[in-house]
């Protein structure tokens, strides 16, 4: 079983629509990453936390330490958010990153 | 600032080719890694660093090897591809504190026939 896995692993959608990816981890954490990848194109950080929720435009990610879970919500999605989003964290006492397999979302106009 | 870059962008190797992929980053930062990203798996670290002259082995450092001379650059090595180390490649840096983002290189596709 992967330390972190993500659902769903392809999301296809509506211009408009409110869109939640998830990711859940079975490891002791110092913080939770949500990664955007565009098709051809390199990584971007969106979000870093270790707590509670962050919001950045139309992005929001959220957290739950107790039940090691996080969510990435995109309101009004656009077809511009068609990318990967790749959930990663950071391992207590390391300095690695473990990646989850990413979600492929597609956004139809 | 460039960031992090990668050189180079693309590369054809036949098995059994050596080559050397080259990340350099303009941000002073301490840690450095280089991942590798197959379809299905997410990415993997296959070498990483937390200073100059220092390396330390990832989940997948079989066949690869790596070097830190300086702090701005990590090389990857590749002595001897193989078809199976077909991939897209990867380079990230981060500072040094507890826990930070990492920033990431545009990467380098690989393909090893």
């Amino acid at each position: 079983k992967n330390e972190v896995e993500q659902s769903p692993q392809n999301l296809t959608a509506q211009e408009g629509e409110f869109i939640t990816i998830n990711c859940s981890y079975s490891v002791g954490i110092s913080a939770l990453h949500w990664l955007q990848q565009h098709p051809g194109g390199g990584i971007v950080s969106l979000f870093m936390l270790s707590s509670g929720k962050k919001k950045h435009g139309r992005l929001i990610a959220t957290i739950n330490i107790q039940e090691k879970h996080s969510s990435l919500h995109i309101t009004a999605s656009h077809p511009r958010d068609s990318a990967v989003y790749i959930c990663a964290v950071s391992l207590q006492g390391a300095q690695k990153l473990v990646f989850g397999q990413g979600t492929r979302l597609t956004i139809n106009p | 600032n460039a960031g992090v870059t990668q050189t180079p962008k693309f590369r054809v190797l036949k098995t059994g080719q050596s080559m050397t992929l080259l990340c350099a980053q303009d941000m002073n930062h301490e840690y450095m890694y280089w991942y590798r990203q197959d379809p299905g798996m997410g990415l993997r670290l296959i070498h990483y660093s937390v200073g100059e002259g220092t390396t330390a082995k990832g989940e997948v450092p079989d066949g690869y090897n790596v070097s830190r001379l300086k702090k701005q650059n990590f090389l990857l090595g590749l002595e001897s591809a193989a078809p199976s180390q077909t991939s897209v490649y990867f380079c990230a840096s981060r500072n040094s504190g507890r826990i930070d983002t990492q920033y990431f290189g545009p990467g380098t596709r690989l393909t090893v026939l």
